[in-house]
């Protein structure tokens, strides 16, 4: 069945620092792919998404490409801020195929220190 | 335009009871799904509905059930609870999109059960 998998956590960095969250998926076809950030106590934030191979989801400075070559949707930031801190899930939903559940990741659990 | 609302936000049951929560879609949104979060199991979809009807359910005991209304609304009920049904239950809404264009999911704040 279809899969993704996240890189461990937690991730560490200072302010300002470059971030890499690396995903992969399992999927046959053409699936779709997310990124979605949670907040303590709260609930899924969408970032950004993509549909199609090549496609780049873009939002608040992130940045993730959708590369079916090597089934990855690795999400990228130039700078993190200290309001950045938050869990980062990868997600595919199969809407080509009707099914249109959310797979998601583990989490990533992103720490910005000052 | 108001986003997804879930009620109640915290909850405490006992084992062997029921619980029922709500979900309101984003207006216009028709197709509700729901997932469960837990540490252990991560995140985990429920059941999707869509103009009242359930599409598509994911492995979950029987004792897990759903239903939408004719508005959209709907609701998710959990009968004689167990003590690893404590979770954070999150609902989506989405319009529903056609195949390959994206069909986002919007989520809620969550319902945070509790079951002792």
């Amino acid at each position: 069945g279809d899969s993704v998998t996240q890189m461990e956590g937690p991730v560490t960095l200072s302010e300002e620092a470059f971030l890499t969250i690396n995903c992969t998926y399992t999927a046959t076809g053409y699936p779709s792919l997310f990124w979605y950030v949670q907040y303590p106590g709260e609930g899924l934030q969408l970032l950004l998404k993509a549909t199609k191979a090549d496609d780049k989801g873009s939002n608040k400075g992130f940045e993730a490409t959708y590369r079916k070559e090597t089934t990855s949707f690795h999400l990228e930031k130039g700078s993190v801020q200290v309001s950045d801190s938050a869990v980062y899930f990868c997600a595919l939903s199969r809407a080509d195929t009707g099914r249109r559940a959310l797979t998601f990741g583990s989490g990533t659990r992103l720490q910005v220190q000052p | 335009k108001a986003g997804v609302t879930q009620t109640p936000r915290y909850l405490i049951k006992t084992r062997g009871q029921q619980v029922t929560l709500s979900c309101s879609p984003i207006s216009g949104h028709r197709s509700v799904s729901w997932y469960q979060q837990t540490p252990g199991q991560g995140l985990q979809f429920l059941f999707e509905y869509f103009s009242e009807t359930q599409r598509n359910k994911g492995n979950f005991p029987g004792r897990f059930s759903g239903r939408q209304f004719s508005n959209s609304r709907s609701e998710m009920n959990v009968s004689t609870l167990e003590l690893g049904d404590s979770a954070l239950y999150l609902c989506a809404s989405s319009t529903r999109g056609l195949a390959g264009a994206g069909d986002t999911q919007y989520f809620g704040p969550g319902t945070r059960l509790t079951v002792l």
